[in-house]
């Protein structure tokens, strides 16, 4: 599976636009690009997927260069209770089945 | 619709004593995974089952721990022996077909003193 690195933590007001970004230099052809939140002493929660180009739901966007070697997960308008661990994820979903390798993530702190 | 449970919520043992850690899947969802979390640390991936199948086992220390699936009842993850560097929260999750979005529990954080 191939390797992600993120920070370790970010810092960020109520109401700001928070970006996360995610190296992935070794990504394979058939490689997900996954993200996860945790909060404290809870299991972690997807937010959001994809292969390439951008990605949107309704909780964040996902964006993702054409060479694939990093990925940026946006948070429109953060609010407190976004403060949470999130997780970046690469494998190949269709293998039959998934097993998913978390990092440490990034620490995202949210303040008035 | 409810979601994956997990219990106990926590345990807490002696060591050389038994855990018992049970996880339900979700409604329909015959894939089951366990994950371990240490202080600090991200999940790491232990064992993957499929009704009464083991699909893969590499993330699992090679004694004391083992795990089930029964066609009946929850998931089960058994930890025979506990030593203090068991404690951690284990989470479990469950999928629908195998390759699709895994949804976690609660989890269970396991203390052995």
């Amino acid at each position: 599976l191939a390797k992600t690195t993120q920070p370790i933590s970010m810092d960020s007001y109520e109401g700001q636009e928070v970006n996360i970004t995610c190296s992935h230099n070794n990504i394979a052809t058939n490689d997900y690009i996954t993200w996860y939140q945790q909060f404290p002493s809870q299991g972690p929660r997807f937010i959001i997927q994809g292969y390439k180009t951008k990605v949107t739901n309704e909780v964040a966007s996902l964006f993702i260069p054409a060479d694939r070697k990093s990925s940026t997960l946006s948070l429109p308008r953060v609010s407190l209770s976004d403060t949470a661990v999130y997780y970046c994820l690469v494998g190949d979903i269709r293998s039959g089945y998934s097993t998913l390798t978390f990092g440490k993530g990034t620490m995202l702190l949210v303040s008035p | 619709n409810a979601g994956v449970m997990q219990n106990p919520r926590h345990l807490v043992r002696r060591r050389g004593q038994e855990a018992r850690l049970r996880c339900s899947p979700m409604k329909g969802h015959s894939h089951v995974y366990w994950y371990r979390q240490l202080p600090e640390e991200g999940l790491k991936f232990m064992v993957y089952l499929q009704k009464e199948n083991i699909i893969d086992e590499s993330g699992m220390p090679k004694e004391r721990f083992s795990a089930e699936f029964p066609k009946e009842g929850p998931s089960i993850l058994r930890i025979q022996q506990v030593v203090r560097g068991d404690s951690a929260a284990y989470f479990c999750a469950s999928s629908l077909t195998g390759t699709d979005e895994q949804f976690f529990g609660p989890g269970t954080r396991l203390t052995v003193l």
